[in-house]
């Protein structure tokens, strides 16, 4: 049982690249999350997946794009890779998205662009 | 949407003290309040979690109870241990109009010396 799984954990692009960050979940979870986190500001939501089939929004979603691409797994991808993007990506997942639930984190990518 | 607010690190003590890391929220309504933990080069995972207030979440010989009147989650624990090192994240559940995320705090780092 691996639980959240990312690859690759470390990237260098320049800038103006496209890369997709990978991200699968052996648990059987129903929603799962891609947050970045910078220096000083805690992690922030990028995109959510509720439940296969679905995805929303979450705080900071503008250069991103996603896909929930079955149950397991859960892409997030930087179309034109911009320095203000250089960060550390977490993939987490939960059994569903209600508000006692456990998160459970990947040992998360990090990510620079030049 | 709910925000939260901890104290600003990094806190360096020594091995047996005692640990208080403040942690206060915003919120409309009465959410679930988490600390979770990252240990070096590690993703995060939940520590302690409290659903309603007056409860009291507590794992590994930390604690932490939710408190309404004060809109407050403090993180406590009686003696620290050089393995305790680690940056400290508060979080609060936010909900609505669809949208459901964790929301989190900037961080403190602990640092327990020998």
């Amino acid at each position: 049982n691996a639980g959240v799984t990312q690859t690759p954990k470390f990237q260098v692009l320049k800038t103006g690249q496209s890369m997709t960050l990978q991200c699968a979940q052996d648990m059987n979870h129903n929603s799962m999350y891609w947050y970045r986190q910078d220096p000083g500001m805690g992690l922030r939501l990028i995109y959510y997946s509720a439940s296969e089939g679905t995805t929303d929004k979450g705080e900071v979603p503008n250069g991103y794009n996603v896909s929930r691409l079955n149950k397991r797994e859960f892409s997030l991808r930087l179309e034109s890779a911009a320095p203000s993007q250089t960060s550390v990506y977490f993939c987490a997942s939960s059994e569903v998205s209600g508000s006692t639930d456990t998160q459970y984190f990947g040992p998360g990518t990090r990510l620079t662009v030049l | 949407g709910n925000s939260v607010t901890q104290m600003e690190g990094p806190v360096t003590l020594s091995e047996e003290a005692f640990l208080t890391i403040n942690c206060t929220y915003t919120a409309t309504g009465y959410p679930s309040l988490f600390w979770y933990v990252q240990y070096p080069g590690e993703g995060l995972q939940l520590l302690l979690k409290a659903t309603k207030a007056d409860d009291k979440g507590s794992n590994k010989g930390f604690e932490a109870t939710y408190r309404k009147e004060t809109t407050s989650f403090h993180l406590e624990k009686g003696s620290v241990q050089v393995s305790d090192s680690a940056v400290y994240f508060c979080a609060t559940f936010s909900s609505g109009a669809g949208s459901y995320q964790l929301t989190f705090g900037k961080g403190t780092k602990l640092s327990v010396i020998p």
